[in-house]
Order: C-alpha cells, then sequence, then structure tokens
C-alpha cells in the first residue's frame, strides 16, 4: 500500500507570507495527526484529525495555524501569516484505529522542511 | 507533561550490541514505541511494548517496566544500516510524545 504522503518536502517562504502544507494518510486510516520538529527539540504534537473532525488539537501553537481535513481524506496545515519561529519539520501520520497495541502503530510521512526567512 | 529522556548519542562498531535507554515519568502512557529515523527520511516503526518485560523482533528488541518508567532498545550484530536515529515515544490515546532521539553512530 503507498504510504503516508506530503507535499511539499521542503518550502522556504518569507516572513509573513503564507504557506499550506498538504498530507495524503493512507487510504483508509480514519486517524491523521500533524506533528512537528523545531531545530535541536523534539517531534512534537500538533494535532489529531478522526475523520473530518478534530479530535484533538491541544498542540497547535497559535491561530496562525489552521488545519482542514475536508471529506475525511486529505488534510492541509495552513501557516498564515508565517513567522521565523515556525521553522521546522512538520510531520503527518496516520493510523487505522487511534490506538492499537501491538500492531504498528501510525505510519509517518517524510515531512516537509519548511524554512521561513 | 511526561518528560522523556534518552542519550543524544552513541557509538558502536559493526557487529556490536548497543542498548538505548528511555526514561519517562511514570502516569499517562498507555504503551511506548520506538521509532527509526534515518536523515530526511519519515521515521518507521520499530517496536511497541503495552506490558512489561521484552519484545524481540530480530535483532532488535524492546523492553518496558511500566512501574520504573522505563525501556530500552536493544539493537543487536549492529550494522552500517542501523546508523539512524532512535525515537522513545509514549502513547496517550493517539498522541505521541517523543523524545529528543538517539544518534546512534555505527562504525567499521
Amino acid at each position: 500500500e503507498a504510504g503516508v504522503t506530503q507535499f511539499p518536502s521542503h518550502s522556504v517562504i518569507e516572513k509573513g507570507q503564507t504557506v499550506t502544507l498538504r498530507c495524503d494518510p493512507i487510504s483508509g486510516h480514519d486517524n491523521l495527526y500533524w506533528y512537528r520538529r523545531v531545530m535541536g527539540k523534539e517531534i512534537k504534537f500538533l494535532l489529531h484529525f478522526v475523520k473530518e473532525s478534530k479530535q484533538d488539537e491541544s498542540g497547535m501553537p497559535n491561530n496562525r495555524f489552521l488545519a482542514e481535513r475536508t471529506g475525511g481524506t486529505y488534510s492541509t496545515l495552513k501557516v498564515q501569516p508565517a513567522e521565523l519561529e515556525d521553522s521546522g519539520v512538520y510531520f503527518c501520520a496516520s493510523s487505522q484505529v487511534q490506538f492499537r497495541a501491538g500492531g504498528y502503530g501510525y505510519t509517518f510521512g517524510s515531512g516537509t522542511r519548511l524554512t521561513v526567512v | 507533561g511526561q518528560n522523556i529522556d534518552q542519550p543524544t548519542e552513541m557509538t558502536a562498531t559493526e557487529g556490536a550490541i548497543v542498548q538505548i535507554n528511555c526514561t519517562y515519568q511514570t502516569s499517562g502512557f498507555n504503551g511506548l514505541f520506538w521509532y527509526q529515523q534515518h536523515a530526511g527520511e519519515a521515521p518507521t516503526f520499530l517496536s511497541y511494548n503495552v506490558l512489561d518485560g521484552l519484545e524481540e523482533k530480530g535483532r532488535f528488541s524492546s523492553f518496558l517496566s511500566r512501574s520504573k518508567g522505563y525501556s530500552y532498545l536493544l539493537l543487536k550484530e549492529l550494522q552500517m544500516k542501523d546508523s539512524a536515529s532512535y525515537l522513545c515515544a509514549g502513547d496517550s490515546w493517539g498522541k505521541l510524545q517523543f523524545g529528543a532521539g538517539t544518534q546512534v553512530v555505527v562504525t567499521p
């Protein structure tokens, strides 16, 4: 099966601009997650969709970040306006169920490296 | 929060064994994952422990002690391709909390 796909792989934008990241989860995976790794820090949770609904958005840093998952398939994460501290690698992950003990857990995409200059 | 601590870097020679320790606060996690991540690539699943004890999967084994808030990943018969970052992550109902990762360097 195809894995989790993220687009673009890299993005360089100027401070104040808008960027939209896209994630295509594995087909049939109702659960979709966004994570972010800022330089030198650990990967941190941003939010979790179950189908098209936001289950948990406690990790979203501020209201400059907007995530959507219309139709419960792919998801977008928009940053508007981008600030320097938003630079990092944004990962998307998907899973078939929310909690799957002993299974293959969460499948991650390769990430989008965002650089704000 | 649930701090997750793991060493920053470990170096070992090809064919050797390396054990990566991970400690965390003892409440809030359903289980513990280990992921491998090569530079610029997606983290890939290695193991998941929900019960205490050792889970063996080929050259990789993972151990969990929930009461002690302790896990380790054991890599045996190291190969050059095992050079990567190894991430310990606690699972709290779909929300993973990651450690900063341990960079393993395998030398010839």
